[in-house]
């Protein structure tokens, strides 16, 4: 059975530090994708970034960066200079390709608190 | 940009009562997803679509049942609710069957159950 673990329950930063989320994942099938997505106070979760499991390029977009290592099962989200509208709950997923109806697996989030 | 939109917000109910949650998406996407998120627990599978009366258990549907009458639509029916169901019920679809498709997020319905 597939499982994504993201073992910071929340963290706490004060504007201008980098901070990186930890993802780690479960699985024994060799196809399937990774997401992040954000969830900010409004409520609706946004996609970030999808990363397929032949792609271990790390990949950067702005202020944000996603490190992918199948050696350690993992896919860590650094947002670099973190501001105050980064204050968000972060979830990373997974999604298997080899079976029917592909479900996206969750993990439980982490909180992600920038002060000013 | 593809819109999903959850016709409540907030709702409070009474044991017992019938509920519905209603979810609309505008760009004909095939998928729609309910999810449930409860703190710790990150999000949960309800039940999905993959086209119009068409239905899939997720992992917790216990409780819950689902209609989709119309490709746009996907309501969340709860017979009976109870207070184990208060949480925040979150709305999602994708375009596709098939595939490591994006889901694109309703703005959520947080249900409190007394």
């Amino acid at each position: 059975a597939q499982k994504v673990t993201q073992a910071q329950t929340e963290i706490s930063v004060v504007e201008k530090e980098d901070v990186t989320l930890d993802c780690v994942y479960e699985t024994r099938d060799t196809t399937y994708y990774l997401f992040w997505y954000k969830q900010p106070p409004s409520g609706e979760l946004v996609f970030l970034i999808r990363r397929n499991s032949f792609d271990e390029q790390n990949e950067i977009s702005g202020r944000y960066s996603w490190n992918f290592q199948k050696s350690t099962s993992s896919f860590n989200f650094t947002i670099t200079a973190s501001q105050v509208v980064d204050s968000a709950v972060y979830f990373c997923a997974l999604i298997l390709m080899n079976t029917g109806f592909q479900k996206l697996v969750f993990g439980t989030g982490t909180r992600l608190l920038v002060s000013p | 940009d593809v819109k999903v939109t959850q016709s409540s917000r907030y709702l409070v109910k009474r044991t017992g009562e019938k509920v519905f949650l209603e979810c609309v998406q505008d760009m004909d996407h095939e998928n729609m997803f309910w999810y449930r998120q409860d703190p710790g627990l990150g999000l949960r599978l309800i039940y999905f679509s993959y086209d119009v009366k068409m239905k899939e258990k997720g992992d917790i549907p216990e409780g819950y049942s689902v209609s989709r009458e119309k490709k746009e639509r996907f309501s969340l029916i709860l017979e009976s609710a109870s207070t184990n169901q208060t949480s925040m019920y979150l709305c999602a679809s994708s375009l596709r069957p098939s595939g490591a498709n994006v889901l694109t997020f309703g703005a959520g319905s947080r249900l409190t159950v007394l």
